[in-house]
């Protein structure tokens, strides 16, 4: 089955830097990468996704890219703001076979963006 | 639009007593809905898959018998801890990923389940 694995467990940025956090997986019919802020007893919450068909995509501070050969993606959030404080998943989905795919998550990282 | 409940959002229970948690797609219908999993600080693990009308599906390890799973409509799937034990206190989160729209899972609030 899919393996993601997710670094940093950890990371701690000033306010208005970069953050970015990385992730591989391992199956290579995996096609769909999101991204998902949770803060603490809450909900996932999906902030940015991207298809195998696209390397890169961005969205207002949040970007994603995608490395299909060597199966890495990345988030990168620019101009960090302390509401950005949270842990963040990445995840994985294999091909759709016509039904919903199931996800398989990163272990997270603990982002902090101190002032 | 999108929106997923579930319910309760906080329950503690004895040791040896079932608790049955609700997931509702509140404003569509889902075929498939997810159920997780996850510890304090640690990531969501996949419990099972639920289709509505058929028999849910179970990741490796996850004992069946013990967590049950109905997906009766298409709005709404329970999930039913049996004979619940104290390392079953857990967060369960759903997902519910509306027909038609493979990728797209909304998750619903969580169930923070206290075993004592």
């Amino acid at each position: 089955g899919e393996n993601v694995e997710q670094h940093p467990s950890t990371l701690s940025v000033q306010e208005g830097d970069s953050a970015v956090i990385k992730c591989t997986y391992s199956d290579s019919a995996s096609n769909y990468f999101p991204w998902y802020k949770q803060e603490l007893g809450k909900r996932p919450q999906l902030i940015i996704d991207i298809r195998s068909n696209v390397g890169e995509k961005k969205d207002q501070r949040i970007a994603v890219t995608l490395n299909k050969t060597a199966k890495h993606f990345s988030l990168h959030i620019t101009e960090t703001q302390p509401e950005d404080s949270a842990v963040y998943f990445c995840a994985a989905s294999p091909r759709n076979t016509g039904t919903a795919s199931k996800l398989t998550f990163g272990t997270g990282t603990r982002l902090q963006v101190t002032l | 639009g999108a929106v997923v409940s579930q319910h309760p959002s906080r329950v503690i229970c004895k040791s040896g007593t079932s608790v049955k948690i609700e997931c509702r797609s509140l404003d569509f219908q889902a075929t498939t809905m997810f159920w997780y999993r996850q510890f304090p600080k640690q990531s969501l693990m996949l419990m099972a898959t639920s289709n509505e009308g058929s028999k849910a599906t179970y990741e490796q390890g996850v004992e069946k018998d013990k967590f049950l799973i109905n997906h009766a409509s298409l709005t709404l799937s329970t999930l039913t801890v049996t004979s619940a034990h104290p390392e079953d206190s857990s967060f369960y989160i759903c997902s519910a990923s509306p027909a038609g729209h493979s990728y797209e899972q909304y998750f619903g609030p969580g169930t923070r389940l206290t075993v004592t």
